[in-house]
């Protein structure tokens, strides 16, 4: 089985722009959460997503934003990019069930010039 | 409110050492508690979890680790170090009425294998 997949792998943009990042979770899974990691930290919870509805988010301004979308799969996307905003991210599916383990993909390196 | 604290930023040991990677946390409700691990340029990946059920929780990859209410730690071990153990371990922390998707995580402790 395909574990969480996320595209593109890498990414450099320009202060400004803005990004679109896009994550598939795991077959069956319907919950699917995005986690910012800055280089040295551990990873930061930004948005969780349930059945195409908003759970839960994390302390990011509004410049950050996300949806999911009837397959499950779901977009994050960030505008006016900033220096700060380079970081690694990652998505994680699970089946939403209380306590059920997060599958986290290999991320996609955002680089922010 | 949740947070972790996890003691040490680097760790290093001889190929078949103790490991003992550190992990305090401090939550108004009863917590969940998670390890995992992240190898160079990937995601991560779940090594254990406790949710309750027993204080002791075995993990993959010969890893366990102790949950102790009265010291609010829950410290990760492996008798024997292998050289693949390298990598960065991460420990993680999510209320249990609130589910396990938001996690907080600590810093992440480093872990070199000598040989």
């Amino acid at each position: 089985d395909a574990g969480v997949t996320q595209s593109p792998t890498h990414l450099i943009k320009t202060r400004g722009q803005h990004v679109t990042l896009r994550c598939s979770p795991i077959s069956g899974h319907k919950s699917v959460s995005w986690y910012q990691q800055v280089l040295g930290q551990g990873p930061q919870f930004i948005f969780q997503y349930y059945e195409k509805e908003e759970r839960g988010r994390g302390n990011f301004p509004d410049r950050f934003s996300a949806r999911q979308f009837p397959n499950y799969s779901s977009e994050l996307n960030v505008n006016a990019l900033l220096l700060g905003d380079s970081a690694l991210y990652l998505c994680a599916s699970n089946g939403g069930v209380n306590n059920s383990p997060l599958h986290f993909g290999n991320g996609t390196r955002l680089t922010v010039t | 409110a949740q947070s972790v604290t996890q003691l040490g930023s680097h760790v290093s040991v001889s190929e078949g050492a103790l490991v003992l990677l550190r992990c305090n946390y401090s939550s108004s409700v009863p917590p969940y508690l998670f390890w995992y691990v992240q190898y160079p340029n990937q995601g991560l990946q779940l090594l254990l979890k406790y949710t309750s059920a027993a204080t002791l929780v075995k993990g993959i990859n010969g890893f366990e680790a102790e949950f102790k209410k009265s010291e609010t730690s829950f410290h990760l071990t492996k008798p024997s170090a292998h050289m693949s153990d390298a990598a960065e371990y991460f420990c993680a922390v999510s209320p249990q009425q609130g589910g396990s998707e938001k996690l907080v995580f600590g810093k992440g402790t480093k872990l070199t294998v000598n040989p």
